[in-house]
């Protein structure tokens, strides 16, 4: 039971370059989140969804896309990445609506 | 609408008590506390429910007012491994997604 895994773990990109952050969860959870976390900052959502094939904008969704085809993946693309997206990604699932979140090891993403 | 956390940060020595608290500016159904280690994702401790219901760790308490729409954690006889940063996430209950805002975070340290 691996939990929730992200990936890559780290990785660089140069302005504009594209890239998708890969999250997976084996508990068979139907809420899964994306969030940033910036220094002083907290975590912020980007994109959530509540079941496979849906999903929705959270707080500071701009400059994100996200896809949910199978209920245990949830993924993060970054069309155009920007020096501002320089954050550390953390992809989360829930059972359902107040419950725990469990938190995957996060991804480091740094944009020149 | 993030809610605030307080103290910003804290410093304790091994066996002393510390509380970190959370306001909100809006009426709250849940509150969720993480705990996050420098380098890894945040880990849960417990959520508290409107009406008194509380799920989450053994040996760490909290309170939560849901007329004064404040939360607080309560870290007793605190042991080394308590250090790292506390964040609570907040939730109205309106939109049954799970979706969590979270406070900018509580630094704690604890001295040998």
């Amino acid at each position: 039971n691996a939990g929730v895994t992200q990936t890559p773990k780290f990785r660089v990109l140069k302005t504009g370059q594209s890239m998708t952050l890969l999250c997976a969860q084996d508990m068979n959870h139907e809420y899964m989140y994306w969030y940033r976390q910036d220094p002083g900052m907290g975590l912020r959502l980007i994109h959530y969804s509540v079941g496979e094939g849906t999903t929705a904008k959270g707080e500071v969704p701009d400059g994100y896309n996200v896809s949910r085809l199978k209920k245990q993946n949830f993924l993060l693309g970054l069309e155009s990445a920007a020096p501002s997206q320089t954050s550390v990604y953390f992809c989360a699932s829930s059972y359902g609506d107040h419950y725990e979140q469990y938190f995957g090891p996060g991804t480091r993403l740094t944009v020149t | 609408q993030q809610p605030v956390q307080s103290p910003q940060a804290v410093i304790l020595r091994e066996g002393e008590d510390a509380v970190i608290n959370c306001s909100s500016s809006k009426a709250l159904y849940s509150v969720h506390w993480y705990r996050q280690k420098h380098g890894e994702a945040p880990v849960f401790l417990m959520i508290l429910l409107k009406g008194g219901e509380q799920k989450g760790h053994d040996k760490i308490s909290a309170s939560f007012n849901e007329k004064k729409q404040q939360s607080s954690l309560y870290l007793t006889a605190s042991q080394l491994s308590y250090s790292g940063t506390y964040f609570c996430g907040t939730s109205d209950g309106s939109s049954n997604t799970g979706k969590l805002i979270f406070g900018q975070g509580t630094t704690l340290q604890v001295k040998p």
